[in-house]
C-alpha cells in the first residue's frame, strides 16, 4: 500500500484566498484524522471521520474551516478565507479502528504558508 | 489546557548512550499511550505504545515506562544512533474515546 497520500505536499497562498488540502486514507481503514502542527502548540487534532461521518470537529479553529469525506477514500480540509495565522503543517491520519490506542498512520503533511 | 505535556523541546545525546524522553499527562481517565517518531518532511510514524496494566514494555532499544501515581511516562532509547535523531511525540488516549490527544514533541539530537 502506497501509505497516506496528502496532496499538496506545499501551498503557498495570500491572505484571504481559498485553501482546499486533499487526503487519501490507507485502503480499508475506516478513521480518518485531520491534525495542524504548530512550534507553539505541538499536533492538533482538528476533526475526526468514523466512517466518513465526522464525529467530533470540536477542534476545527474557527468557521473558517470545513473538513469533509466524500467517501472511504478521500477527504479534504479547506480553508476559506485563509490568514497568515493558519501557517502550519497538516496531517492527515488513518487508521484501522475506533477508540483506545489504535496506531495511527500519518501522510507526509502539506507545509501552508499564508502570506 | 495541555493535557499531554513534554517540558523539554530539545535532548542532546552521544552515540551510544542512553536517551530519556519524558511526558506529563493530567488525565487520570488516559489509559493508552503511544510514542511517535517523526523525521523533517515526513508524518509522524508509530513506535511504541502501553497500556495502562503495564508499567513497562521493551522493543529492541526502545523501552517505555509508565508511572501511572506520578501520571508521567518516559522512552528510553539505548543505545542511542544518530539515526535516532527526531522529534518524538507522546501520545495519550482512553478506552471508549476516540482522540489521541499529542504533546508538542521533543527534538532528539544524537551525536555521532
Amino acid at each position: 500500500d502506497a501509505g497516506v497520500i496528502q496532496s499538496p505536499r506545499h501551498e503557498v497562498t495570500e491572505m484571504g484566498q481559498e485553501v482546499t488540502l486533499r487526503c487519501k486514507p490507507i485502503s480499508g481503514h475506516n478513521s480518518l484524522f485531520w491534525y495542524r502542527q504548530t512550534m507553539m502548540r505541538g499536533l492538533e487534532l482538528l476533526i475526526y471521520f468514523n466512517n466518513n461521518v465526522p464525529i467530533d470537529d470540536s477542534g476545527m479553529p474557527e468557521d473558517r474551516f470545513s473538513a469533509k469525506m466524500p467517501n472511504a477514500s478521500f477527504s479534504t480540509l479547506k480553508i476559506q478565507p485563509s490568514e497568515p495565522r493558519d501557517s502550519a503543517v497538516y496531517f492527515c491520519a488513518s487508521s484501522l479502528a475506533q477508540g483506545t490506542g489504535a496506531e495511527q498512520y500519518f501522510g507526509p503533511g502539506t507545509r501552508l504558508t499564508v502570506t | 489546557d495541555q493535557q499531554v505535556k513534554q517540558n523539554s523541546p530539545s535532548l542532546s545525546v552521544q552515540e551510544g548512550r542512553i536517551s530519556i524522553l519524558n511526558c506529563d499527562y493530567t488525565n487520570s481517565m488516559f489509559d493508552y499511550f503511544l510514542w511517535y517518531k517523526k523525521y523533517p518532511a515526513e508524518g509522524p510514524t508509530f513506535l511504541i505504545s502501553i497500556s495502562s496494566i503495564k508499567d513497562k514494555n521493551e522493543d529492541g532499544r526502545f523501552t517505555v515506562f509508565l508511572n501511572k501515581s506520578a501520571k508521567h511516562l518516559s522512552l528510553h532509547i539505548v543505545p542511542s544512533q544518530p539515526g535516532d535523531s527526531a522529534v518524538y511525540f507522546c501520545a495519550a488516549s482512553e478506552t471508549g474515546g476516540f482522540k489521541t490527544i499529542f504533546g508538542a514533541g521533543t527534538r532528539l539530537f544524537v551525536k555521532a
